[in-house]
């Protein structure tokens, strides 16, 4: 156990719709990380918040967005759905001075 | 897009044997780092090492970085049936900010 819960474990949702995945990172760890993990894609990282402010941003689409609350956990909205948003979406945490990351079971999400 | 390429992309061994990873990747580095991931779930931090280090072990897993060339190997000895997942490489570049880019990874079976 990582010590980093994801919520929900599994989605499925129509295209056009919106969700919404949740990220608590491990206590005291200031960076969340968000990862998509796809057949074709493989993982890739989608974007980084360190304590509240975003960070870096990677291959993540227009219509994905994120934040990271005061208490630290973090949110990743996807909207707009399309068939090929099905994936295993991670979250992972690190400390200030720390490079591990560590991950989250993952949400997966599936769009029929 | 993908900054390591893992090879094997799959692997299968008997219990007993020891199975070798090998990952390539393209730009500096800081560290890199491996993760394994059983099916379809979260992925485990199994080691890192950093880019002036050479090579580094723990427990059954020894991990060699060679940056002249940009490559690393990571060497599981004495496999067991629960050492059947998929392994990533993943690098941590030398400016910029510390995000991971993955490898598509080595899926290894063994066999009892």
């Amino acid at each position: 156990d990582s010590g980093v819960t994801q919520t929900p474990k599994h989605l499925i949702t129509a295209t056009g719709q919106r969700v919404t995945l949740r990220c608590s990172p491990r206590s005291g760890d200031l960076s969340v990380y968000w990862y998509q993990q796809s057949l074709d894609q493989g993982l890739q990282f989608l974007i980084q918040y360190y304590n509240g402010e975003e960070r870096a941003k990677g291959n993540i689409l227009e219509r994905f967005s994120a934040q990271q609350f005061p208490d630290l956990h973090s949110e990743l909205n996807l909207s707009s759905l399309e068939l090929g948003d099905s994936a295993l979406y991670f979250c992972a945490s690190s400390g200030a001075w720390e490079d591990t990351q560590y991950f989250g079971p993952g949400t997966r999400l599936t769009v029929l | 897009s993908q900054q390591g390429e893992e090879d094997p992309q799959a692997l299968s061994i008997q219990e007993g044997e020891n199975a070798t990873m090998n990952c390539s990747y393209k730009t500096s580095i800081n560290n890199l780092q491996w993760y394994r991931q059983n099916s379809g779930r979260g992925l485990v931090h199994l080691i890192l090492i950093r880019s002036n280090e050479r090579e580094k072990h723990s427990g059954r897993l020894r991990v060699t970085l060679d940056t002249s060339k940009k490559s690393s190997s990571l060497l599981i000895t004495a496999s067991r049936a629960a050492d059947t997942a998929s392994y990533f490489c993943a690098t941590v570049p030398s400016s910029g900010y510390s995000t991971l880019t993955f490898g598509k990874g080595t899926m290894l079976l063994v066999s009892p």
